[in-house]
């Protein structure tokens, strides 16, 4: 089964900061990768489909790359409300796994 | 308004069984892949199943035998059918639709919380 797997698991970033979420697919899933935003007690909300396509109403701050194996969700400009935990997620095989998650602090 | 509700969690005890709804208002639910997803207190996000628009059904090593997804069409509703339930399924469930176009969950309920214990 193809494990995904985020680095780092948390991190704190200042107001303006550019910071960089990695996940790793353990086998090939071409793009078939997908990146959420989740706050404190609220469903998930989806930021970047296809690995680089930015959802609908999402600010373009966010911005997703990467093909294969190794994919990237980046922030610019960190803002206060950017606070919240992201999952990466693989679409491929109709098998819809999740990585365990990145936590964001705003400093 | 494109929408999803949850219902049917609970407190249920080991071995019991349990049923989720997921009625859809503003689309259609056949017309979507549709999936459920949980999450563990303190925990991360976990796929659980999926249906496609043509029915075929899909399920995470962790539920599979145990929990059934499906539909009703004429309800718009989707459902998730839990049995053989384990203290490792206490978890808030969350239904999400899936558009071909994205093969991503862009619209999540709110989510019901299942706690399994005796």
């Amino acid at each position: 089964d193809i494990q995904m797997t985020q680095s780092p698991s948390s991190l704190s970033a200042s107001v303006g900061d550019r910071v960089t979420i990695t996940c790793r697919a353990s086998q090939m899933i071409n793009k078939y990768l997908n990146w959420y935003q989740q706050k404190s007690g609220k469903a998930p909300k989806l930021l970047i489909y296809a690995a680089s396509s930015l959802q609908s109403g999402v600010p373009s701050r966010f911005s997703g790359s990467g093909s294969g194996t190794e994919f990237s969700l980046t922030i610019s400009d960190l803002q206060p409300e950017d606070s919240a935990t992201y999952y990466c997620q693989r679409s491929s095989s109709s098998l819809y796994t999740f990585g365990q998650g990145t936590k964001l602090e705003i400093k | 308004e494109v929408q999803l509700v949850e219902t049917g969690g609970g407190l249920i005890q080991p071995g019991g069984s349990l049923r989720l709804s997921c009625a859809a208002s503003g689309f259609t639910v056949s017309s979507f892949y549709m999936g459920w997803v949980r999450q563990a207190p303190g925990k991360g996000l976990e796929w659980v199943s999926l249906i496609y628009s043509g029915g075929s059904t899909y399920y995470a090593d962790s539920v599979k035998g145990r929990f059934t997804i499906s539909r009703d069409n004429s309800e718009n509703t989707l459902y998730l059918e839990m049995n053989s339930l384990r203290a490792e399924d206490t978890a808030v469930y969350y239904c999400a639709r899936v558009p071909l176009v994205l093969d991503a969950f862009d619209i999540w309920g709110q989510g019901t919380m299942v706690t399994v214990s005796s």
